[in-house]
């Protein structure tokens, strides 16, 4: 199986600051690695899909980069909406696999 | 309205089974494949299984953790996913949430999710 990590697990940070999540994957995985927000209570909500491609109505501050094993999500600048968990998840192959998740919580 | 509508979770004992129901609707369900993702209260997300489309004849195919004791059967007249559990653990425990694949086999929709909590 796939092994994903996440890094950090946790940050506080400020409505404006850009906030920067890296997800590794234990072998290579392409290009196919996907972008979860999940506030509490609620299911996942795709954000970004094939590392880079933004989901249609999610706003233009979120994005995605890299191939390979390293990825980053990046929020240009946090809104008091996108205070919530970000999970990543690989799929390339089965069983499908996910991050164990960044909470991002208000400084 | 394009959507996902869970149900069946509930309170059942260690060896035990139990159904879940997954509702679609606004969207050609037969084209799609579907799975079923879980989430341990406070814990994060975890494959279950999926079901493929049409086009692939319906097989599915499970994670490790649940293989020989769930079953995800679709009917396709109805709209309808489902995952039958049998031989329930406590560590079965989670929400389980039905998702809809898209073709780059990411998951677009999600349903609310149904909780299911085994224990004596």
């Amino acid at each position: 199986d796939i092994q994903m990590t996440q890094s950090p697990s946790s940050l506080s940070a400020s409505v404006g600051d850009r906030v920067t999540i890296t997800c590794r994957a234990s072998q290579s995985i392409s290009n196919y690695l996907i972008w979860y927000q999940q506030k509490p209570g609620e299911p996942p909500k795709l954000l970004i899909y094939a590392a880079s491609s933004l989901q249609s109505g999610v706003p233009s501050r979120f994005s995605g980069s890299g191939s390979g094993t390293d990825f980053t999500l990046t929020i240009s600048s946090l809104q008091p909406e996108d205070f919530a968990t970000y999970y990543c998840q690989q799929s390339y192959s089965t069983p499908f696999t996910f991050g164990p998740g960044t909470k991002v919580d208000i400084k | 309205e394009v959507q996902l509508v869970e149900s069946g979770g509930g309170l059942v004992q260690p060896g035990g089974s139990l159904r879940l129901s997954c509702a679609a609707s606004g969207f050609t369900f037969s084209d799609h494949y579907m799975d079923w993702v879980r989430q341990a209260p406070g814990k994060g997300l975890e494959w279950v299984g999926r079901a493929r489309n049409k086009v692939n004849s319906y097989t599915t195919e499970y994670a490790a953790s649940v293989k020989g004791r769930f079953t995800i059967s679709r009917d396709n007249s109805k709209n309808s996913l489902y995952l039958q559990m049998n031989s329930l653990k406590t560590e079965d425990t989670a929400v389980y949430y039905c998702a809809r694949e898209n073709s780059g086999w990411y998951f677009d929709l999600w349903g609310r999710g149904t909780l299911v909590t085994v224990s004596s």
